[in-house]
């Protein structure tokens, strides 16, 4: 079975500067996919970023990156110059290539401060 | 526009007062999916289609029931709603294939009494 854990319920930044948020999973896949949605007041789910489990090479889209430690099965997000409207819920996910089905996290809402 | 639309956004119920909500996507996608997001849990499948005519049980399918008649169309009926099946409710749909973008509707907010 998938799991995924996000440990910290709640973080706060100020604009302007770096947070990480944690994620740790665990999977008996060989073939799966990491996943950061941001999920803004509006409630809307947006992608925010995917990382391919054979792929060494950390993704990065902009201000956002992972750092993936696949033998320590942790996928965190670092935000860079955090932003306004960097403020939602971040969930984390792993799907199975089998199935198809995402696995989310808890997550984690980031307030960013002015 | 590429979309996911629900229907309705926002329900008020009473329990057992049957209740379809209805998804629909216009990019020929064709794998569907249902999630519910509760607080402290995230969000958890509740169904999913690969495909019209075939549909599975994901992690909390008790309580609802799915059909997938057309590729675009993809409700999610609750027989009989209980209280335990307030929550928000998100269909989503995507090419088959992790390495494709999953498109997510905008969720529908349930309150059963």
């Amino acid at each position: 079975a998938q799991t995924v854990t996000q440990s910290q319920p709640e973080m706060s930044v100020q604009e302007a500067e770096t947070v990480t948020l944690s994620c740790t999973y665990d999977t008996s896949e060989n073939n799966y996919y990491l996943f950061w949605y941001k999920q803004p007041p509006s409630r809307q789910m947006i992608l925010v970023i995917r990382q391919e489990a054979y792929k060494q090479q950390n993704a990065t889209e902009n201000r956002f990156s992972v750092n993936f430690q696949k033998a320590a099965k942790s996928f965190s997000l670092k935000i860079s110059d955090s932003q306004l409207g960097d403020t939602a819920m971040y969930f984390c996910a792993t799907g199975s290539s089998n199935t198809g089905k995402l696995i989310f996290g808890q997550g984690t809402t980031l307030q960013v401060k002015p | 526009e590429a979309q996911v639309t629900q229907n309705p956004r926002y329900l008020i119920t009473v329990t057992g007062k049957k209740l379809t909500v209805t998804c629909s996507q216009n990019m020929n996608h064709e794998y569907m999916s249902w999630y519910r997001q509760d607080p402290g849990l995230g969000l958890r499948q509740i169904y999913y289609s690969m495909n019209v005519e075939v549909t599975d049980k994901g992690d909390v399918p008790e309580g609802y029931k799915v059909s997938r008649k057309e590729k675009r169309n993809f409700p999610l009926i609750l027989e009989s709603p209980s209280p335990n099946q307030t929550s928000l409710y998100f269909c989503a749909s995507r090419q088959y294939g992790l390495q494709e973008t999953q498109y997510f509707g905008p969720g529908t907010r349930l309150l059963v009494l």
